[in-house]
């Protein structure tokens, strides 16, 4: 069964800091989309990005970056010049795509402080 | 649109009780999911649907029954409420019948089972 990892349960930084989200998968399937949400601290989730398996493309929207690696099974997220409002857990999540399980890892939390 | 709805958005229940909570979405979409948010564990899919009258059983479905008779409404019913499911519940919805693309959730419900 697919599996999603997120080894980093909470990360401090400081406003302006760069901050990396780490996120492993495990898949059996060659066909797999990869996802990021965030939850601020308001408690709802917020869709930020999707990526199918074959498109290792990173990915740059404003301060938000992304890089997918097959080779390492890792979809890691970027947050450049971080900013108090980045405050939340972020959610890594799979899924394949003849199935409609969808899995998460256990979530970062991510504390800016100003 | 009102987007993904759910009812109650708080409920304490006593150990052995039963409850139904309620989704609903009004955006037409295939899929829908219920999960759990737990700390640590982040989101645990209990049960999903990829149209009205077909329901599947996520990764964690034990204590936990759904339905899906309308494309609208995905309830969830909790048949004898034990302490192990306090958490707080989140429905969720994607076009598509699987999670292929990106899933719309509701606000939570956060249920407390003493």
């Amino acid at each position: 069964a697919q599996k999603v990892t997120q080894a980093q349960t909470e990360i401090s930084v400081v406003e302006k800091e760069d901050v990396t989200l780490d996120c492993v998968y495990e898949t059996r399937d060659t066909t797999y989309y990869l996802f990021w949400y965030k939850q601020p601290p308001s408690g709802e989730l917020v869709f930020l990005i999707r990526r199918n398996s074959f498109d290792e493309q990173n990915e740059i929207s404003g301060r938000y970056s992304w890089n997918f690696q097959k080779s390492t099974s890792s979809f890691n997220f970027t947050i450049t010049a971080s900013q108090v409002v980045d405050s939340a857990v972020y959610f890594c999540g799979s899924t394949e795509v003849l199935v409609g399980d969808m899995r998460f890892g256990a979530g970062t939390r991510l504390t800016v402080k100003p | 649109n009102a987007g993904v709805t759910q009812t109650p958005k708080f409920q304490v229940l006593k150990t052995g009780q039963s409850m139904t909570l309620q989704c609903a979405q009004d955006m037409n979409h295939e899929y829908m999911s219920w999960y759990r948010q737990d700390p640590g564990m982040g989101l645990r899919l209990i049960h999903y649907s990829v149209g009205a009258g077909i329901t599947d059983q996520g990764e964690v479905p034990n204590g936990y029954n759904v339905s899906r008779s309308t494309t609208e409404d995905f309830p969830l019913r909790l048949l004898s409420a034990a302490p192990s499911q306090t958490s707080v519940y989140f429905c969720a919805s994607s076009y598509y019948p699987n999670p292929t693309y990106e899933q719309y959730f509701g606000p939570g419900t956060r249920l407390t089972v003493t």
